[in-house]
């Protein structure tokens, strides 16, 4: 049962467009959603994050977006460039006691063409 | 600033043999865990630890061990190594049990090949 989905596993953009990429989930209990960049031969690295209480966090050309009642969120990349060719997953934090636990989607290899 | 490393980078192993999987972190976090990512899979977490002595399941335990005795090192054991097992691992590392976003570090991966 995959409880975060990302059911683009690949996304072609022109630089300087716009790259959105979305996720679906379906655990209400999720409290935090995350979105990670990872290249090639190295470990998923931590982009930006949004708490289930907003529905919107920028951070330069990134920004997240959270509708809660579609269990739906979207990472927007703007302009998009070359550097940002790579796998993005979706992660989604839960509480189990002693630790929240992370749930990854199956990512999005975005290439971000000249 | 080594943040979190692991070794070996790759290694090939015959079915049952075993083997570990080390991590280190040098950022004095309590949170450790160990996640393995196949295709269309995404990542999965195998075993997490909240601090020295303390470790607990995740997701695809089965097959795999660790203890935690210092807060720098969280080793994965692979006791009798199958095919299944053929996949790339990440150690990461966090400041805290709980995870607010920003504060889960991951290693740069492991890639293992069970023959």
């Amino acid at each position: 049962d995959q409880q975060v989905k990302q059911n683009s596993p690949s996304l072609s953009v022109q630089e300087g467009r716009i790259s959105i990429l979305n996720c679906d989930y379906t655990n209400s209990m999720f409290d935090y959603f995350l979105w990670y960049k990872k290249y090639p031969a190295e470990g998923p690295t931590f982009l930006i994050s949004i708490s289930s209480i907003k529905d919107k966090n920028e951070d330069g050309r990134f920004t997240v977006f959270l509708n809660k009642s579609a269990k739906h969120l979207s990472l927007h990349i703007v302009p998009s460039q070359p550097g940002d060719s790579a796998v993005y997953f979706c992660a989604a934090s839960s509480h189990t006691g002693t630790a929240s636990k992370l749930t990854f989607g199956t990512g999005t290899r975005l290439q971000v063409t000249l | 600033n080594a943040g979190v490393t692991q070794t070996p980078k790759f290694q090939v192993l015959k079915t049952g043999q075993s083997m570990t999987l080390q991590c280190a972190q040098d950022m004095n976090h309590e949170y450790m865990s160990w996640y393995r990512q196949d295709p269309g899979m995404g990542l999965r977490l195998i075993h997490y630890s909240v601090g020295a002595g303390i470790t607990d399941q995740g997701e695809v335990p089965n097959g795999y061990n660790v203890s935690r005795s210092t807060t720098e090192d969280f080793p994965l054991r692979l006791l009798s190594a199958a095919p299944s097992q053929t996949s790339v691992y990440f150690c990461a590392s966090s400041s805290s049990p709980g995870v607010s976003g920003n504060t889960i570090y991951f290693g740069e991966g492991s890639w293992l090949t069970v023959v």
